[in-house]
């Protein structure tokens, strides 16, 4: 696609449940970003892949987060037993390689009851 | 540590007036890059301008300058004549070099009434 994809825009849950979040790249771009942005706030770093491995999980808040990018392509962020403070929206962004300009997607709502 | 402030919370300008956004950045690093991201009411982050820690010479794109200034660690974005599709939240944003993941501040949400 001409950008980068995020799906579903809006995702509810409830306490305790387990979500997933997917993003779909630029093509060709081989490094792939998530950050959370609460409300009032600027983006926050959660996890960075440059290809299929995850090159730098150090913005993961806990081990209820999780994430995989198994092709190289698409990427999917787990949370297990959500809480009511996961609730932000959930930003992906592609680049051609690490280090380069971050191109984001529209993000994924997510509001946990 | 790495730290963006972005003291101006909101800013309200009427159409056609010439508007700057602060933007103040910390680091130890000698080489960094620092960004602008626009962020309408969709949601979407939008790539505004990448300057490299070396490159301190000020940028114009149409009704878009920034100004890079390492003395005071600063690198401010002025909007001249601006226009209601301007309204957005901005966000200033610095990274390493070698480093991937993007330290944004928390933003400042320009409105623009005509």
């Amino acid at each position: 696609g001409a950008g980068v994809s995020q799906t579903p825009s809006n995702k509810v849950t409830e306490k305790g449940k387990y979500v997933e979040l997917r993003c779909d790249p630029i093509s060709g771009h081989t490094a792939l970003y998530w950050y959370r942005q609460s409300l009032g706030q600027g983006p926050e770093f959660l996890i960075y892949f440059q290809g299929t491995g995850a090159a730098d999980d150090s913005g993961l808040p806990n081990d209820r987060f999780f994430a995989v990018r198994p092709e190289g392509s698409v990427s999917t962020l787990k949370i297990q037993r959500t809480e009511r403070g996961d609730s932000a929206v959930y930003l992906c962004a592609s680049s051609l390689y690490g280090g380069d300009i971050q191109y984001f997607g529209a993000g994924t709502r997510l509001s946990v009851l | 540590a790495q730290k963006v402030t972005q003291a101006q919370t909101e800013i309200s300008v009427v159409e056609k007036e010439d508007v700057t956004l602060d933007c103040v950045y910390e680091t130890r690093d000698t080489t960094y890059y620092l960004f602008w991201y626009k962020q309408p009411p969709s949601g979407e982050l939008v790539f505004l301008i990448r300057r490299n820690s070396f490159d301190e010479q000020n940028e114009i794109s149409g009704r878009y300058s920034w100004n890079f200034q390492k003395s005071t660690s600063s690198f401010n974005f002025t909007i001249t004549a601006s226009q209601v599709v301007d309204s957005a939240v901005y966000f200033c944003a610095l990274t390493r070099q070698a480093g991937t993941a993007l330290i944004f501040g928390k933003g400042t949400t320009l409105s623009v009434s005509s």
